[in-house]
């Protein structure tokens, strides 16, 4: 089974620009959960999508938008992007959002603002 | 709303020390307690999970966690840790229900560095 795959793994962006990364989740998980991982920071919840509405969304600015597709795949886009956006962006993918549910993740894209 | 604290921020072991991370969480309801592991250069992946009934669980690699409900601590250990538990470990709890779901909140994180 394969496991939740996040592209590209690495990006480059200068100030003011946007960006969009991908996550597949696992192959039956309707759930896709995207973080921010920061050192000093842990993880900190952007947003949740569960069957292409989102139901939960963190406390980040309006800049941080995401979708999910009727596949489950989803999407995250920052825009105008600044320094501070620096980060390790984790999706997370589960069957639902149940209490028993485990969340498994993928490796990442690694974005950094210059 | 609930909030997760790992007292640990920075641990350094030589090899078959023993190791415990504390983990404290806010919400007083039902929750469900999970410890992640970050390898350098890999994916979050579970170490082990709390649900309910024996409050001491056992995970991958010889880690174990004690929930102990009335200080709210879901702490991790391992009696003799290996240079191969070099990593990032990462405590969550799911509760309260939010949204429709429920979402992990994550600590902080624990970085170890294990010496051989």
């Amino acid at each position: 089974k394969a496991g939740v795959t996040q592209t590209p793994r690495y990006l480059i962006k200068t100030r003011g620009q946007q960006v969009t990364l991908s996550c597949s989740p696992i192959s039956g998980h309707r759930s896709v959960s995207w973080y921010q991982q920061t050192p000093g920071q842990g993880l900190q919840f952007l947003f949740e999508y569960f069957s292409e509405t989102q139901r939960n969304k963190g406390n980040f600015p309006g800049r941080f938008s995401g979708r999910q597709f009727s596949n489950s795949r989803s999407e995250m886009n920052v825009s105008t992007l600044e320094l501070g956006d620096s980060a390790l962006y984790l999706c997370a993918s589960s069957l639902g959002g149940n209490l028993k549910t485990e969340a498994f993740f993928g490796q990442g894209t690694r974005l950094t603002v210059v | 709303a609930q909030s997760v604290s790992q007292h640990n921020h920075h641990v350094i072991l030589s090899e078959a020390a023993s190791l415990e991370l504390g983990c404290n969480y806010s919400y007083g309801g039902t929750v469900n307690l999970f410890w992640y592991v970050q390898y350098p250069g890999q994916h979050l992946q579970l170490l082990l999970k709390y649900f309910s009934g024996d409050p001491l669980v056992k995970g991958i690699k010889g880690f174990e966690a004690e929930f102990i409900k009335s200080k709210f601590s879901f702490n991790l250990r391992k009696p003799s840790v290996q240079w191969s538990d070099t990593a990032e470990y990462f405590c969550a709890v799911k509760g309260p229900l939010t949204g429709g779901s429920y979402i992990p909140t994550f600590g902080r994180g624990t970085s170890l560095i294990v010496h051989p």
